[in-house]
This record gives C-alpha cells, structure tokens and sequence, in this order.
C-alpha cells in the first residue's frame, strides 16, 4: 500500500482565520479524496481531489469553504477557510489506486482544534 | 451520505470469543464493501474488503455479503484484548457503480471491547 503523509498532523487556530493541509504520497495513485471525522463521529467525505481540474464535493461541502488543489498524482491540499470551532476535526486524506477494487487507504490525519 | 448504518455499540465480548459486527446499507447497487479497524487516535486501516455475495475468510476475520437483504458483517474469532477498537463499515455509492470513482461512504462505527 502507499505510504501517505500529512501536514501538520495537528494546530491549533483562532476562529476567522484558514489553515491548509497538505497530503503527499510516495506514489502516483489516481484518486485522493478528503475526509473529516468530527469527535465521536465517523467519517464524512468532503470531496474528491482530481489532478489537474476543480475537485468534486460532497452535499453540504463547497468550494469557498474547503479549497482543494491538486497539481500532482503524488500531492494535495486542503485549506479550511474562515473557521469556527465547528471545524474542529480530524481531517484525513485517502488514497486508491488504479484498479476498480482496489481499497482506500488513510493518511495519519490533521487534528485541527478552532478557538 | 446517511447510507451505511451500523450498532453504534459497544460492544464488549470475552477474550477467546467470536465478535459478531453488523451493517445495513440503503443502496441496493453498492458494490463494494469494507470493514475498517480505527484504534483510538490513529487513522481507519483496512481489515477486509468484499464484492460477492457469501463469506470471505482471512485469518481469524470473516466478512459475510448478503445482497439481497444488503447486509454485510464482520466476524473475528477468537477475539483478543488487541482487537478492541472502532471497526467501520463503508460502501462504494450508487452513482460510482462501473466507474473508476471510488468514494467510500462510511457507518458511524461500532466500538468493540475484549476483556480478558
């Protein structure tokens, strides 16, 4: 399986302000997707990081409040825009590969508190 | 993405003893099928995946796929105090069948505890 980095791997910020989180893979993989695991909570897909074009969001994710790039198969980031301690979460990139079975695997996650 | 739905728990079962781990989803044409482990503080990792109807073994885990009643379960015997933790269901969407998409949508999880 890829091997996935991310970071920070935690901050802490004051509400009004953004923070960008970046995801590197040790290899090019086709899909990477970003995820959000408020506490207690599973985990919500915020969307889908697609290289080279605008990245495809989930219902009640948008564009100005969690701007992803991809400019790579090998790298993404996230920023949360404008937060408010309802963002505090766990933000976790995934990545797939090629093939239509092959599996999601996780990055160690951005523990993000909003004060 | 309210299309996985799993017994919050927890669960709490014996040292030896078989843990039995249920999930119901809505979409009739989810094709594929996961369980996640996700240890208190560290990130889901992957325990099984299945795509057919029946039982997939691998080790002391089964997974069990039922299309028809759109069921999928986890079974771990002789469970051990290292496999207490949050296990997740996830299913591939509707709208990504016979695409190269690949969301996953994933069940609030259950939290399993062995004692010994």
């Amino acid at each position: 399986s890829a091997v996935i980095s991310q970071k920070p791997s935690r901050d802490i910020c004051q509400r009004g302000t953004s923070l960008t989180i970046q995801c590197q893979v040790d290899s090019q993989v086709t899909m990477m997707f970003w995820y959000r695991q408020q506490p207690g909570q599973s985990l919500t897909l915020i969307a889908t990081a697609n290289q080279g074009s605008e990245a495809t969001y989930e219902s009640g994710f948008v564009i100005d409040k969690f701007p992803i790039s991809r400019p790579n198969l090998t790298f993404s980031t996230l920023t949360v825009s404008n937060m408010s301690p309802e963002d505090s979460s766990i933000y976790l990139c995934s990545v797939r590969g090629t093939s239509r079975q092959e599996t999601q695997y996780f990055g160690p996650g951005t523990r993000l508190l909003v004060l | 993405q309210k299309e996985v739905e799993q017994n919050s728990g927890p669960l709490s079962v014996p040292e030896g003893a078989i843990a039995s781990l249920n999930c119901t989803y809505s979409d009739r044409v989810s094709q594929s099928f996961f369980w996640y482990r996700q240890y208190s503080g560290k990130s889901p990792e992957l325990i099984m995946s299945i795509y057919s109807n029946g039982d997939k073994e691998d080790g002391r885990f089964t997974a069990q796929l039922n299309k028809a009643s759109q069921y999928v379960s986890l079974l771990i015997r002789d469970s051990q105090p290292s496999d207490s933790a949050t296990y997740l269901c996830a299913v591939t969407p509707r709208s990504d069948r016979g695409s190269t998409l690949g969301r996953l949508y994933f069940g609030r999880g259950t939290q399993l505890t062995v004692w010994p």
